[in-house]
């Protein structure tokens, strides 16, 4: 696709329930990141995929959190019984190689409301 | 102490003056520096990258970078009303890249 695509773009969900989260990267892309930022706050870093592994997932809060990338090429970030402190805007981003020296490019977001 | 600092602001700067983000980070190991920007409700996009020590110009963007004072800034010349966004200063560290908490820059016409 022409940018990093992530869906839903709002997700309005009762503590205690599951979502998932989709972000479609670059075409091409091998390297894919997942970030979290909350109202008034920088990124936060969640987990990094290489081609279909998780070479770090240091960032995840907690093991209600997990991200699994399929084909080198979609991935999906799941948050089970969802707390309210979970609410975020969760980004996508996507590189071509993974390099430390290289671009981002993001996607616009899924804004995840824990009522 | 945090990886990444940067004041949280409000920066605010009259339009066609000098404005100046800084940002500090802690991985002495650290190579690559990065600013993004990021309008209100969007996602962030990157502006400009610093590797080396010294000043690199983009334009009416200036990265300053001195490792070993791990110190990494911006300048925006000539600032305009569209320059109002929050800025992201962004580090590689512990082989991640590792953002800090922006700064929101407010330009008054």
């Amino acid at each position: 696709g022409a940018g990093v695509s992530q869906s839903p773009s709002n997700k309005v969900t009762e503590k205690g329930k599951d979502v998932e989260l989709r972000c479609d990267p670059i075409s091409g892309h091998t390297a894919l990141y997942w970030y979290r930022q909350s109202l008034g706050q920088g990124l936060e870093f969640l987990i990094y995929f290489q081609g279909n592994s998780a070479p770090d997932k240091s960032g995840l809060p907690s093991d209600r959190f997990s991200a699994e990338r399929t084909g080198g090429s979609v991935s999906t970030l799941t948050i089970q019984r969802t707390q309210q402190e979970d609410s975020a805007v969760y980004l996508c981003a996507s590189s071509l190689y993974g390099g430390v020296n290289e671009k981002l490019f993001f996607g616009s977001g899924t804004q995840l409301s824990v009522l | 102490q945090k990886e990444v600092e940067q004041n949280s602001g409000p920066l605010s700067v009259p339009e066609g003056a000098i404005a100046s983000l800084n940002c500090t980070y802690s991985d002495r190991g650290s190579q690559s520096f990065f600013w993004y920007r990021q309008y209100s409700g969007k996602s962030p996009e990157l502006i400009m990258f610093i590797y080396s020590n010294g000043d690199k110009e983009d334009g009416r963007f200036t990265a300053q970078l001195n490792k070993a004072s791990q110190y990494v800034s911006l300048l925006i010349r000539d600032s305009q009303p569209s320059d109002s966004a929050t800025y992201l200063c962004a580090v590689t560290g512990w082989g991640k890249l590792i953002f800090g908490q922006g700064t929101e820059l407010s330009v008054k016409p």
